[in-house]
């Protein structure tokens, strides 16, 4: 696609519920980030994927997140029993399959999460 | 990781020249300096990057010194439009690149105000 598609663009989950976080990368890029943006904040690194491989995960808060990307393309992230301090925009971003590009992300324009 | 140092907010008016230096000390050899523009219910935006010396393009310019432990964002000619958050980044590309770490970590970037 034209550019990264993320979905649902709003989620409103009670407490203890499970939610799960779409998205659609450019086409042909193969590295993959989610991050998490808190109210205020700047976005906070969760994990980043080359094709379906989950290189580094060091940026997710708990067990209760899991992320995956099981052919190399769309990749979900999942929040088990979330927690009100889950709340905020998730971004998914992308970037090609180049040196040069490697830093330039383009990024979908998020998954404003709200636990109740 | 290298850690970056940005003011947290500056004003300008329609028509000035903006500039948003960035402290990185501890840049490594093979980091890159990237900068992004994020606006409100938006993901962040790819605007510029550099290696050494200086780079220009249709939006931006920018300034790199020869120790790079800084680097300045030069917008000409600011409009309202250009209010936004302005975040100044580190990283190395090789770890973006098949690399075994996503390591571009976001700040908290410069809130920019321009007024009429």
């Amino acid at each position: 696609g034209a550019g990264v598609s993320q979905s649902p663009r709003y989620k409103v989950a009670k407490r203890g519920q499970d939610v799960a976080l779409r998205c659609d990368p450019i086409s042909g890029h193969v590295s993959l980030f989610w991050y998490q943006q808190a109210l205020g904040q700047g976005p906070e690194f969760l994990t980043y994927f080359q094709n379906e491989a989950q290189l580094d995960k060091s940026g997710l808060p708990s067990d209760r997140f899991f992320a995956e990307r099981p052919e190399g393309s769309v990749s979900t992230l999942k929040i088990q029993r979330t927690q009100q301090e889950d709340s905020a925009v998730y971004l998914c971003a992308s970037s090609p399959p180049t040196r040069a590009g490697a830093n330039v992300l383009t990024f979908g324009a998020g998954s404003r999460l709200t636990v109740l | 990781l290298a850690k970056t140092t940005q003011p947290i907010s500056m004003d300008s008016y329609e028509g000035q020249e903006v500039n948003i230096t960035c402290s990185h000390n501890n840049i490594a050899t093979n980091d890159y300096i990237t900068w992004y523009q994020q606006f409100p219910s938006q993901g962040p935006r790819f605007i510029i990057q550099g290696y050494k010396t200086k780079v220009t393009n249709e939006v931006a310019s920018l300034f790199i010194p020869a120790d790079r432990k800084s680097s300045t964002l030069s917008l000409p000619r600011v409009s309202l439009s250009d209010t936004a958050v302005y975040y100044c980044l580190v990283g190395d590309m090789d770890m973006n690149y098949g690399g075994s770490q996503g390591n571009l970590i976001f700040g908290k970037g410069t809130k920019l105000s321009v007024k009429p």
